[in-house]
């Protein structure tokens, strides 16, 4: 079955250092989603990617999704302790359901 | 806008009883999802309706689950009998899903269910 693993799985950093997560999927994904979920909350839309290569930015964040569309990254620069949390990429093949990826776990020391 | 609501936020019941699980989707989206997360297995999606009627139900554990969708705004998640091992928090989702798009899913607060 589809499968899509995160790495890594905990990540402890000093605030305003970078961070990133990485995506992979055993498929091809017709487009990947990333959700963040805070301590104790529930996950929450962050951005969808669709086009191959395609790199989208938020502010701090920076999300790719790979050329052959079966990986992606978050790239978050310069972190602050407001980005604690656990972050989710989620792969779809076609018109299928979405797959949660395993999370990678961020915390930020001050 | 009321986003997705659940209910009980909390549930402590003993092993053996039956759990009930709540769920109103967004006034307007056509597709609902229950997902259980725990620490071992993250974030697992057990069922998933669409207009509904349930579209894939390969994810939930075994037969003492049950999820109904009796109308657009109202679906429910049954465990029974439930075991200690059914402790984990319970997110429902909905989402708008048109066809050619792969919708965003909207996820309720969730229900933390504890099985002693």
């Amino acid at each position: 079955g589809q499968q899509v693993m995160q790495i890594p799985q905990y990540q402890h950093v000093q605030e305003g250092e970078d961070f990133t997560t990485y995506c992979n999927s055993s498929t091809t994904l017709s487009n990947i989603q990333w959700y963040k979920q805070r301590p104790g909350g529930h996950p929450v839309f962050l951005i969808q990617l669709v086009k191959s290569g395609e790199v989208k930015k938020q502010k701090r964040l920076t999300f790719q999704f790979g050329e052959a569309k079966k990986n992606s990254s978050l790239h978050i620069t310069a972190t602050q302790t407001t980005d604690v949390g656990t972050y989710f990429c989620a792969g779809i093949r076609g018109t299928d359901k979405l797959i949660f990826g395993t999370g990678t776990r961020l915390q930020v020391f001050p | 806008d009321a986003g997705v609501i659940q209910s009980p936020r909390h549930e402590v019941t003993e092993m053996g009883q039956e759990v009930t699980l709540r769920c109103k989707p967004i006034s307007g989206h056509n597709s609902l999802f229950w997902y259980r997360q725990t620490m071992m297995r993250g974030l697992e999606l057990l069922i998933y309706f669409n207009n509904n009627v349930p579209i894939d139900d390969s994810g939930m554990p075994e037969d003492r689950f049950s999820a109904k969708m009796p109308n657009a705004s109202f679906s429910t998640l049954k465990i029974q009998p439930s075991e200690p091992r059914d402790s984990a928090v319970y997110f429902c989702a909905s989402s708008l899903r048109v066809a050619g798009t792969q919708e965003t899913q909207y996820f309720g607060p969730g229900t933390r269910l504890l099985v002693l």
